[in-house]
C-alpha cells in the first residue's frame, strides 16, 4: 500500500456541471476525511466517515455536496451544479481511530477549476 | 465553532535565524498536530502533542503544547531554505460529541539563502 490516492488530480469543468472525486485510503484505516483548501489557506473540514458511516458534515457545505463511502473503503465526493466558488483543492485523508490521536495521512489532492 | 488561529500568516527570514509560529484557540483539544505542506502536495504530519505542557523536539524543530491544551507553538532554530513551506496546526476535538480534526489557517514560511 503506497498511501492515500486521489483521482483525478486535476479537473476543469464549466459552471453548472457535476463533478465527482474518488479517494482510496490506506487499506487498514477506518476513518476518512474530506477537506477543501484554497490557495494559501489551511484545509477546511467538509466531512468524515468512520467505516461506512458519515459521522459529521460541515454546516458550511451546501446541499450540492455529497459524499459516500459505501463499503467502508474508497470514498467519493460529488459536487452538483458547480459554481466558480467551488474552485479549490479537495483533499482526502485517512486515519486509524485505534491509534488514539488521529494522525491524518493525506493524498495529493484533486484540484478543481470551475470556468 | 472551534477556530484555530495561527500567527504570523507569513514569515520571511534569513537562513540561520530562529523563528516561532503560534497556534491559538479558545477551545480545548485532546491533541494538537503540526503538519508541513509543500506546493501541489497534501500536508505531511510532523508531530503530535497530547499532554498539556508537553515539549517534543524534531531535530531543529521544537513543538510545545500549552498547559491548558488550547495553544501550541513551533520553534525552528537556525532555519534553512529546506524549511520553506506552509506550516499547519490541527486540533483533534475528541472532547466533543463528534471527533474531527480541524486546521488552522497556516503560516507560510520562506527562508532566504
Amino acid at each position: 500500500d503506497t498511501g492515500v490516492s486521489q483521482d483525478p488530480r486535476h479537473k476543469i469543468t464549466k459552471r453548472g456541471q457535476n463533478v465527482t472525486f474518488r479517494c482510496d485510503p490506506i487499506s487498514e484505516h477506518n476513518r476518512l476525511y474530506w477537506y477543501r483548501q484554497t490557495l494559501g489557506q489551511g484545509p477546511e473540514f467538509l466531512t468524515y466517515f468512520q467505516n461506512e458511516a458519515q459521522l459529521e458534515k460541515s454546516r458550511l457545505l451546501s446541499d450540492r455536496f455529497s459524499a459516500e463511502r459505501p463499503k467502508g473503503s474508497f470514498s467519493t465526493l460529488e459536487i452538483q451544479r458547480t459554481e466558480q466558488g467551488d474552485s479549490a483543492m479537495y483533499l482526502c485523508a485517512s486515519s486509524f481511530s485505534g491509534q488514539g490521536t488521529g494522525e491524518l495521512f493525506f493524498g495529493e489532492g484533486s484540484r478543481l477549476t470551475v470556468l | 465553532t472551534q477556530l484555530l488561529e495561527q500567527s504570523p500568516q507569513f514569515l520571511s527570514i534569513q537562513e540561520g535565524e530562529n523563528l516561532t509560529v503560534y497556534c491559538n484557540s479558545s477551545s480545548v483539544f485532546s491533541s494538537l498536530q503540526w503538519y508541513r505542506q509543500e506546493p501541489g502536495e497534501g500536508p505531511v504530519l510532523l508531530v503530535t502533542v497530547v499532554t498539556g505542557g508537553e515539549v517534543k523536539k524534531l531535530k531543529r524543530l521544537t513543538f510545545q503544547f500549552g498547559d491548558a491544551r488550547k495553544d501550541s507553538s513551533l520553534h525552528i532554530t537556525a532555519a534553512q531554505p529546506g524549511d520553506t513551506g506552509l506550516y499547519l496546526c490541527a486540533g483533534d476535538s475528541r472532547y466533543s460529541s463528534a471527533s474531527k480534526i480541524i486546521f488552522g489557517s497556516g503560516t507560510r514560511l520562506s527562508i532566504r539563502p
